[in-house]
């Protein structure tokens, strides 16, 4: 069974930019979470969607969204990015208990 | 709201010996889950280890055990017989609700040949 793909694994953008990050989580997973990782503010939760809905989401300005599809994979987007949102993002997918199985991350750099 | 601390920012053990990484915990939930996490150079993060909050009896997988100590809020990880393999950034989390994971600020392991 294929495991948690994201794409893409790395993305350099500007200031002000729009960027669009893609989650496929393991065949049959309905639940899809993301986090956010940074040296100074460690793991943080995004949100986390379920069947289409987004049940939980954290505390990051509104320029942070997400969506599901209905074959489960997720997209989460950053709008009018800024120097601070240079991180690694992690998704994770689940049958049901959050987090556990993670995909390799997008490394997003923000100049 | 949920916290998680681990203390040791660093570790490092010899090959071949036992090290224990510490982690505690601070929940308003009467049951939860414990996780600990390992997360190699390449950054991929993977389960290493789960403890449910209502079994007394602590997880064991393969060379990875924990300490749970439910009254002390602490969960502490166990790595016997220590490989070059197990070097990375080690996480401990709990879980809020069912879909929400908080962190601790990670250790990171060294293991020395």
């Amino acid at each position: 069974k294929a495991g948690v793909t994201q794409t893409p694994r790395y993305l350099i953008k500007t200031r002000g930019q729009q960027v669009t990050l893609s989650c496929s989580p393991i065949s049959g997973h309905r639940s899809v979470s993301w986090y956010q990782q940074t040296p100074g503010q460690g793991l943080q939760f995004l949100f986390e969607y379920f069947s289409e809905t987004q049940r939980n989401k954290g505390n990051f300005p509104g320029r942070f969204s997400g969506r599901q599809f209905s074959n489960s994979r997720s997209e989460m987007n950053v709008s009018t990015l800024e120097l601070g949102d240079s991180a690694l993002y992690l998704c994770a997918s689940s049958l049901g208990l959050a987090g556990e199985f993670f995909g390799p991350g997008t490394r997003l750099t923000v100049l | 709201a949920q916290t998680v601390t681990q203390s040791q920012p660093e570790m490092s053990v010899q090959e071949a010996e036992t090290v224990t990484l510490s982690c505690t915990y601070d929940t308003s939930e009467s049951d939860y889950y414990l996780f600990w996490y390992k997360q190699p150079p390449s950054r991929q993060m993977i389960l290493v280890i789960r403890q449910e909050a209502y079994k007394q009896q602590n997880a064991t997988e393969n060379r990875f055990s924990v300490n749970f100590q439910k009254a002390a809020k602490s969960f502490s990880l166990k790595i016997s017989d220590s490989q070059l393999g197990d070097a990375a950034m080690y996480f401990c989390a709990t879980i809020q609700g069912a879909q929400k994971l908080v962190f601790g600020q990670g250790t990171r392991l060294t293991i020395n040949p």
